[in-house]
């Protein structure tokens, strides 16, 4: 089915490791984001890219790096995890920067102790 | 600054019953984006629908419909004969010339048979 792709869906870190949340899409969409979801809250952007090539920070962007390997791939990289980081991860994708409908992927759950 | 509001937490009702979502956003560009999202119990987002600033008319798809009012800043949605899959936690977002999806912090529907 096309769509947007995480991986992995769920993973525990011990504060200080470190690692790369994968994302696909293959719906030849030129934006892409990245969220985290905390309890009782909205998503807030961490990371956004525009188009290939390009990345922007969005509201909460400390702590994380991200890159924009190609089109379809958007990766989330935590250098040294804090338990501040626990949360829902969600990577996104749409055609054009403004005003479209988001396709999201189904979601990493992180929990760093 | 821009900021979308859903004051209701938690509302729960009676199948069949008729529920209204409130949603509020505030941003002082003229043209902006709206959208509400269901995040049902397994986790993962549907879009339901996206309006722009510009048409005002209200949407009807099934037993959803929404009434969008700029005089009142004003994005709500309305479940009709509601039904226990319809319980979920909905989000309504507003997209704006920072090219950032604003959330609200969701409300949580329960449905009960």
């Amino acid at each position: 089915n096309a769509g947007v792709t995480q991986t992995p869906k769920f993973q525990v870190l011990k504060t200080g490791q470190s690692m790369t949340l994968q994302c696909a899409q293959d719906m030849n969409h030129n934006s892409m984001y990245w969220y985290r979801q905390d309890p009782g809250m909205g998503l807030r952007l961490i990371y956004y890219s525009a188009s290939e090539g390009t990345t922007d920070k969005g509201e909460v962007p400390n702590g994380y790096n991200v890159s924009r390997l190609n089109k379809r791939e958007f990766s989330l990289r935590l250098e040294s995890a804090a338990p501040s980081q626990t949360s829902v991860y969600f990577c996104a994708s749409s055609a054009e920067l403004v005003g479209e409908g988001y396709t999201f992927g189904s979601g990493t759950r992180l929990t760093v102790v | 600054a821009q900021k979308v509001t859903q004051a209701q937490t938690e509302i729960s009702v009676v199948e069949k019953e008729d529920v209204t979502l409130d949603c509020v956003y505030e941003t002082r560009d003229t043209t902006y984006y709206l959208f509400w999202y269901k995040q049902p119990p397994s986790g993962e987002l549907v879009f339901l629908i996206r309006r722009n600033s510009f048409d005002e008319q209200n949407e009807i798809s099934g037993r959803y419909s929404w009434n969008f009012q700029k005089s009142t800043s004003s994005f709500n949605f309305t479940i009709t004969a509601s039904q226990v899959v319809d319980s979920a936690v909905y989000f309504c977002a507003l997209s704006d010339s920072n090219y950032q999806l604003i959330w609200g912090a969701g409300t949580k529907l329960i449905i009960k048979p």
